[in-house]
């Protein structure tokens, strides 16, 4: 089945670690996006990949860090400079008609 | 200014009614898209229905139409014959620009809770 995938479900860090969060697709979609959920609260965007080896920052990227180096992939860095991490993150890609597609989440808590 | 506006944090509706999720936005591109997303308890964003600037009929998805009022700039969402299943996070979200653009991102809205009483 086509979609997109993301690991772990859940994640803890300890304070000053780094963690790298897995965004996947089949889609064959060219572009690629990570969001920040806070609770309560809509989507914000970290940073967007609209094809293989290039990116571009979005809203709130301070503390991120993202890689393309193959098309179906987008992992997400969260670094120890993000200061509040903790936050369900959520990965989407999106197809020639402009809808955009979402992972199932990752939900990281800061220990 | 907020680009996407959801005025309404919380609604209920009875089993079986219908139900309007209110949507303004605020953009000066004449080419737009405007989205609703269902957010169930377990996270997953949901697709539901778009409705593109240019559209000039009402989008519609099963039980789900979007109302648009371009002159107002408002997409409310419209729920026909609610299910216990439709209690959810809602947003409301719009890419300016042209959809061939891969830059132009979704903007959501602060969401609305929508609980579905039996």
């Amino acid at each position: 089945d086509g979609g997109i995938t993301q690991s772990p479900k859940y994640l803890f860090r300890k304070e000053g670690q780094n963690v790298t969060l897995s965004c996947e697709q089949n889609l064959n979609h060219d572009a690629m996006y990570w969001y920040r959920q806070d609770p309560g609260q809509g989507l914000r965007l970290i940073y967007y990949s609209q094809i293989v080896n290039d990116f571009q920052k979005g809203d709130i990227a301070e503390g991120y860090s993202v890689s393309r180096e193959k098309k179906e992939s987008f992992p997400l860095t969260v670094t120890s400079a993000q200061k509040n991490p903790t936050a369900f993150y959520l990965c989407a890609s999106r197809n020639h008609g402009g809808e955009q597609f979402f992972g199932p989440g990752t939900r990281l808590t800061v220990l | 200014a907020q680009k996407i506006t959801q005025t309404q944090p919380g609604m209920f509706v009875q089993e079986k009614e219908a139900v309007t999720l209110d949507c303004t936005y605020d953009t000066s591109d004449q080419s737009y898209g405007l989205f609703w997303y269902k957010q169930p308890s377990s996270g997953e964003m949901i697709f539901l229905i778009y409705q593109g600037s240019y559209d000039e009929q009402n989008a519609t998805e099963g039980r789900y139409s979007l109302n648009f009022q371009k002159a107002r700039k408002s997409a409310n969402l419209v729920i026909s014959a609610s299910q216990l299943g439709d209690s959810a996070m809602y947003f409301c979200a719009m890419r300016e620009g042209s959809k061939g653009n891969a830059g132009n991102m979704l903007t959501f809205g602060g969401g609305t809770r929508l609980m579905v009483k039996p």
